[in-house]
């Protein structure tokens, strides 16, 4: 199975901030990268996919990118709503997801 | 719009077996794969498997073979994931996610989830 990691797993930034989440993948995996925030809960919800592409309804703060094993996702400038875990999942074979990152306030 | 709509919580004891549904709406069933993925408490997302509700074909986790069966009903459009040989550490939020047409490996729409509780 592709491997993923998230870095950090958790961060603490102020609204207004600019965040990046960084995931990698034990392989190439381009462009099958794809973000999910989740609030406490309730489900998933995807925000990026095939490493860049927005998500319709999306908000145009949310950015992704990355290939090969190297991906980000960015946040352009935090809101209130943004405080939650954000998870990255290949879908290159068999699925994999990342450990998450929980994205708290400053 | 989408609509994926999943069954109530359950209880179940060590050994015993769990169906969840998943009935979906607003879009044709058969053209989008679903996924099932689960999160144990305070835990990060595990995909188990999919099923391809046209033909019925199946792809599940290495973890779960021999005791995950995902089946579906296309008459309901409704999809089903039964887990066999329950223990303790199955105790999780189930949820069901279809894929989309041409991204059919990715969870688009997400089902509100399933807690499923196994205690003695």
């Amino acid at each position: 199975d592709i491997q993923m990691t998230q870095s950090p797993s958790s961060l603490s930034a102020s609204v207004g901030d600019r965040v990046t989440i960084t995931c990698r993948a034990s392989q190439s995996i381009s462009p099958y990268l794809n973000w999910y925030q989740q609030k406490p809960g309730k489900a998933p919800r995807l925000l990026i996919y095939d490493a860049s592409t927005l998500q319709s309804g999306v908000p145009s703060r949310f950015s992704g990118s990355g290939s090969g094993t190297a991906f980000t996702l960015t946040i352009s400038s935090l809101q209130p709503e943004d405080f939650a875990t954000y998870y990255c999942q290949q879908s290159y074979n068999t699925l994999t997801f990342g450990g998450g990152t929980k994205v708290e306030i400053k | 719009q989408v609509r994926l709509v999943q069954s109530g919580a359950e209880v179940k004891r060590p050994g015993a077996s769990v169906k969840v549904s998943c009935k979906t709406a607003g879009y044709t069933f058969t053209d989008s794969y679903m996924h099932w993925v689960r999160q144990a408490p305070g835990q990060g997302l595990e995909w188990m498997g999919w099923i391809n509700p046209n033909r019925g074909g199946t792809n599940y986790g290495q973890k779960f073979q021999g005791r995950v069966t995902m089946t579906r009903d296309t008459s309901i459009s409704t999809a089903y994931m039964e887990l066999s040989r329950l223990r303790s550490d199955d105790t999780a939020v189930y949820y069901c996610a279809s894929g989309i047409e041409r991204h059919q490996l990715v969870p688009f729409y997400w089902g509100q989830g399933t807690l499923v509780i196994v205690s003695s």
